[in-house]
């Protein structure tokens, strides 16, 4: 199985909602990553988790709250969401203690965030 | 993290090569080149990457230059398939790669 999944594939909420992205690999890598994209742009790093404990977190604005509850699942806790942050969102994996010699990052499909 | 630059757009017709290039003048000697494409409405996937020799897949070759100042994805037979953004992205070794996707190239290709 070398899928990463997400869930919900489309998401609209309001600036009052809370809502959670999940993301599920079953390749037993290590390292989960979130990237956020917007429309005509490359995908900017937000969050990486390393072995479940959170490693890089790009100055990513506080109403994001990523969670790795076990290897194979990622979180993304949405709260007190702004229209600008209407987005593709995608998760990753990555094996991990491979030196760059080959970390090759699985994309899943991406949630579609609006935030109205 | 050093940077790549990448031309916005390429255009090829199917079943012919197709030639992509990547400067990054400024890489170190412990970046790997990486590449990555983005079919529309997907995510991305990888291609191919090396640190200093050329290298082949199922997919594609990188070709780096001798001072690692350049390189170049090279498709052999372009298909429709193939028409998406394409990223080169240097990555530092570590314990888990962090990507810094440019802006990358759009690759158009016609029948």
């Amino acid at each position: 199985d070398t899928e990463v999944t997400q869930t919900p594939k489309h998401l609209v909420m309001g600036m009052t909602n809370k809502k959670s992205l999940k993301c599920e690999q079953h390749m037993g890598h290590r390292a989960m990553y979130w990237y956020k994209q917007k429309a005509k742009k490359p995908p900017e790093l937000m969050f990486v988790y390393s072995y479940e404990k959170l490693s890089i977190n790009e100055s990513v604005p506080s109403r994001f709250s990523p969670e790795c509850p076990n290897s194979s699942l990622l979180n993304l806790h949405l709260h007190a969401l702004q229209p600008e942050d209407s987005a593709l969102y995608l998760c990753a994996s990555s094996p991990v203690g491979l030196a760059g010699k080959k970390n090759e990052q699985f994309f899943g499909p991406g949630t579609r965030l609006t935030v109205l | 993290d050093a940077k790549t630059t990448q031309p916005n757009s390429m255009e090829s017709n199917e079943e012919e090569p197709v030639h992509l290039p990547c400067n990054h003048s400024t890489i170190s000697g412990t970046d790997y080149i990486h590449w990555y494409r983005q079919l529309p409405s997907q995510g991305p996937e990888y291609v191919i990457h090396g640190l200093t020799s050329n290298v082949n897949n199922r997919m594609a070759s990188l070709a780096i230059a001798e001072d690692r100042k350049s390189s170049t994805l090279i498709l052999h037979r372009a298909t429709l398939r193939d028409a998406a953004v394409y990223y080169c992205i240097l990555s530092s070794a570590g314990t888990a790669s962090k990507l810094t996707f440019g802006t990358g190239t759009r690759l158009q290709v016609t029948l």
